[in-house]
């Protein structure tokens, strides 16, 4: 199954861009690429997904590269509220649909 | 109301004690998950059920149990508590459907000591 590896941690200021990096480098051609992220230790909350296409909602747009090995989360103006561990997760349609959450990225927005 | 609610929000119980975490869900979701999440690292799958009568073991279900009860009902239960079962836990629901999108509940923390 196909696993993603991000950073850590970052960091961004306020009001700037976030650019969140994942790789996903074994990740096949049907499954899709999720991002969740987790505020302090509440439940993880939905962002955006994608399979081959760029895509953007209210929250967030998600660039997925030509070979699909890679993705980034941007947020396009990052507040305080931001601060979050950010999960990339691969969604593997013939394994029931599972998540495989890793360990994912803790953005820390400055002011 | 919140869509997915667990209880209790936080327990705190001894090592052989058998306890049950409860998660219920109003979105009338068929797929019902549960997970475990230790400090700093992402949640692992315990258990997960497609429908009432379908119930499957996840990454971690060892020293684990569930019941789906009801299609907005599914209850995690330790027989034994251990005190590496110490975690976070959370519940989430998705359609079978469309985006597969989990909404989470809002956990609990259980502490075996």
């Amino acid at each position: 199954d196909a696993k993603t590896t991000q950073p850590p941690s970052m960091d961004c200021a306020e009001g700037r861009a976030a650019n969140l990096p994942c790789n996903h480098s074994t990740i096949s051609g049907n499954e899709y690429v999720y991002w969740y992220r987790q505020i302090h230790s509440q439940g993880p909350q939905y962002i955006i997904h994608g399979l081959k296409n760029n895509e953007t909602n209210e929250m967030a747009s998600l660039i997925i590269t030509e070979d699909r090995k890679s993705s980034t989360l941007i947020l396009p103006h990052a507040t305080l509220r931001d601060t979050a561990v950010y999960y990339c997760i691969v969604r593997v349609p013939y394994n029931f649909n599972k998540f495989y959450f890793g360990s994912g990225t803790k953005l820390n927005v400055k002011p | 109301d919140a869509d997915v609610t667990q209880t209790p929000r936080n327990r705190i119980t001894k090592t052989g004690k058998r306890i049950m975490l409860e998660c219920s869900q109003t979105k009338g979701h068929d797929r019902m998950y549960w997970y475990r999440q230790d400090p700093g690292l992402g949640l692992r799958l315990i258990y997960y059920s497609f429908d009432v009568k379908d119930i499957n073991k996840g990454e971690i279900s060892d020293g684990y149990s569930v019941s789906r009860q009801a299609q907005a009902k599914f209850s995690l239960s330790l027989e034994s508590a251990i005190p590496n079962q110490t975690a976070l836990y959370f519940c989430a629901t998705s359609e079978a459907t469309g985006s597969y999108e989990q909404y989470f509940g809002p956990g609990t923390r259980l502490t075996v000591t």
